[in-house]
């Protein structure tokens, strides 16, 4: 069956950086677009980014443009985003998350999600 | 301030039937498949009806989904406790910025 297993999140400093990564199997992983998906405490879900089954393709986030950065490596069937330049306004449980089809289409799997706190 | 717009919370007693709206523009809804998606307590959120009005496998029929214009209601019949949760639509946005966009969420409270 489909899982989607987030890692790296944690505590950091404003301003500093920090890598999640999705580790993904039980289906073809470079067939499917995939996202992160964030939630910040309390609140609803936001959209942050996504990308193409092979990648060709970027989308963001104007809250996060500039400042993270989405990636994929299909060999490794592993999806990731690089976070830099850290806000307090970043703090939220990140979800990565399937696309049905392309990265248009919806969001059919889900991970558990991993928390990132921005914090000094 | 979401995107799409649906009612913070709706109630109703058990077995009966409840609509969530969710309400955007010609730029997403309007030319745009809606999704809709369940979150219970505590855990991460699952799809429960895409493409409009299309369910997942193994979601019951209980759930349904419609589109009319700019907006979408999502429905639930024979009401169970179980079905507490928050619920989001969402759909892709065409506007000046392409993104993703999803309701400020419905907490569902059976009572």
């Amino acid at each position: 069956q489909v899982q989607l297993v987030e890692s790296g999140g944690g505590v950091v400093q404003p301003g500093r950086s920090l890598r999640l990564s999705c580790a993904a199997s039980g289906f073809t992983f470079s067939n499917y677009g995939m996202h992160w998906v964030r939630q910040a405490p309390g609140k609803g879900l936001e959209w942050v980014a996504g990308l193409w089954f092979d990648g060709s393709k970027k989308y963001y986030a104007d809250s996060v443009k500039g400042r993270f950065t989405i990636s994929r490596d299909n060999f490794k069937n592993t999806l990731y985003v690089q976070m830099n330049s850290l806000r307090a306004e970043d703090t939220a449980v990140y979800y990565c998350a399937r696309d049905q089809s392309g990265v248009v289409r919806n969001f059919d799997h889900w991970g558990q999600g991993t928390l990132v706190i921005v914090s000094s | 301030q979401s995107v799409l717009t649906q009612p913070p919370s709706v109630s109703a007693a058990p077995g009966q039937k409840v609509t969530i709206s969710c309400s955007g523009s010609s730029s997403n809804i309007g030319n745009n498949y809606v999704s809709w998606y369940q979150q219970l307590p505590g855990t991460a959120p699952k799809l429960l009806i895409f493409d409009n009005n299309e369910r997942p496998s193994g979601i019951p029929d209980r759930f349904s989904g419609s589109k009319s214009g700019t907006s979408a209601t999502l429905g639930i019949t024979g009401l169970q406790t179980g079905d507490e949760a928050d619920y989001y639509c969402a759909t892709w946005d065409s506007s000046l910025s392409v993104r993703w966009v999803f309701g400020g969420g419905t907490r569902l409270t059976v009572l």
